[in-house]
């Protein structure tokens, strides 16, 4: 089944810690995303990379940083840097100019705590 | 990037046609409206997009205006399984950088 996976679904580090997020796709995706999600907020964006090789900054990028060596994996790793870590990260992708670039699939969410 | 106002909660009842209406005054003409649907802990869920008049798929049906300052989404004969927070979303092509900003939503409260 084709989709978006990440792993893993929970998430514990210490304060101080970098961590990465995992975030496969087999869909085919040209663009991929990472947002942001605390309790009770809608989604803000982190990162987006439109190809491989290319990704800019979203809206609160700091603290965070992100790879797109490959067209399937967007890993997106939280560095002791960002104040506030602790949330529900959500990584989506959708279609470049092939298909209906209007609509973004995501995965089921990590979600880090960190103390 | 067009500023998107919603209702922050709503409650229904099951069985009931639920709307819920969310102003875009500044939508650009390229610009196309978008709906999602979250469930707790989970990653939003595409449910319907549009440009113009009407839009229907299976589970839900999108208005928009002639004037296209506001969208409309409806659906019929809500369960309870559709509580979730809703979300509109206005923006162009997501591949030419136009990214989607998610707002806070609608919350959508389903009784029995």
């Amino acid at each position: 089944d084709g989709g978006i996976t990440q792993s893993p679904k929970y998430l514990f580090r210490k304060e101080g810690q970098n961590v990465t997020l995992s975030c496969e796709q087999n869909l085919n995706h040209d663009a991929m995303y990472w947002y942001r999600q605390d309790p009770g907020q809608g989604l803000r964006l982190i990162y987006y990379s439109q190809i491989v090789n290319d990704f800019q900054k979203g809206d609160i990028a700091e603290g965070y940083s992100v790879s797109r060596e490959k067209k399937e994996s967007f890993p997106l790793t939280v560095t002791s840097a960002q104040k506030n870590p602790t949330a529900f990260y959500l990584c989506a992708s959708s279609f470049g100019t092939s298909g209906n670039s209007y609509e973004q699939y995501f995965g089921p969410g990590t979600r880090l705590t960190v103390t | 990037l067009a500023k998107t106002t919603q209702p922050i909660s709503m409650d229904s009842y099951e069985g009931q046609e639920v709307n819920i209406t969310c102003s875009h005054n500044n939508i650009a003409t390229n610009d196309y409206i978008t709906w999602y649907q979250q469930f707790p802990s989970q990653g939003p869920r595409f449910i319907i997009q549009g440009y113009k008049t009407k839009v229907t798929n299976e589970v839900a049906s999108l208005f928009i205006p002639a004037d296209r300052k506001s969208s409309t989404l409806s659906l019929p004969r809500v369960s309870l399984s559709d509580t979730a927070v809703y979300y509109c979303l206005v923006g162009g092509l997501v591949w030419a950088g136009n990214m989607l900003t998610f707002g806070g939503g609608t919350r959508l409260m389903v009784k029995p």
